[in-house]
């Protein structure tokens, strides 16, 4: 089983600042599978990011994902007030697994 | 627009099994282009992916959970199914079900692009 862990556990930002959260493999993640998910409270995991760099649709562009191999990054360039929330990783290079999450709060 | 929603009870015994089906709608899960999974959540917040289902029957199933999930899917009703037997209070969570698109080179597994909203199930006396 790869284990995700992501980090750090919670970031405490303003609106308008840069988010940078990171996805670390326990092993090589094949092709890249690597997506990224937003969960706001009470909804079900929204997703972003596919393929460690592809947005899904309608997901703005101030989300950039990048990475490969064991690390991954996802970048929100200006945060939106609706953006703060939890956010996870997952690999489908083999059987599935998703990292604890990362909290986004506003400072 | 895909729709998928969960339904079954909320509260179930220990060492019973749990059943939960998952509704779709907008679209066909015969398809034949995506695998339709089952997902849970724990109260601390954690995803763990349970099992997927090929509209064909074919079958993957997490290797924590296997002797104790059966995932089945019923084309004519667009539903897939989800069966946990010998359940414990450790089994409670929010169930989803979701739409899982395999990665651009193929491989077996997928991202899940598409959720239903998810049920609560807690196991208790």
């Amino acid at each position: 089983e790869i284990v995700l862990t992501q980090s750090p556990g919670a970031l405490s930002l303003s609106p308008g600042e840069r988010a940078t959260l990171s996805c670390r493999a326990s092993q090589t993640v094949s092709s890249s599978y690597l997506a990224w998910y937003q969960q706001k409270p009470g909804q079900a995991p929204r997703l972003l990011i596919y393929g460690a760099s592809n947005r899904a649709t309608g997901i703005p562009d101030r989300f950039t994902g990048s990475g490969s191999g064991t690390d991954f990054t996802l970048a929100i360039s200006r945060l939106e007030p609706e953006d703060f929330a939890v956010y996870y990783c997952q690999q489908y290079g083999s059987s599935p697994t998703f990292g604890q999450g990362t909290k986004v709060e506003i400072k | 627009q895909v729709q998928l929603q969960e339904s079954g009870p909320g509260l179930v015994k220990p060492s019973q099994t749990l059943s939960l089906t998952c509704t779709v709608s907008g679209g066909s899960i015969s398809s034949g282009v995506y695998y339709w999974s089952w997902i849970r959540q724990y109260p601390g917040k954690g995803l763990e992916w349970i099992a997927h289902i090929y509209y064909s029957g074919s079958t993957d199933y997490n290797p924590s959970l296997k002797s104790r999930v059966t995932i089945s899917v019923d084309t004519s009703k667009n539903q897939l199914s989800l069966k946990l037997s010998s359940v414990t209070a450790a089994d409670t969570a929010v169930y989803y079900c979701a739409r899982e698109r395999r990665g651009f080179y193929g491989g077996n597994w997928g991202y899940f692009d598409y959720w239903g909203q998810g049920t609560l199930v807690t196991v208790s006396s």
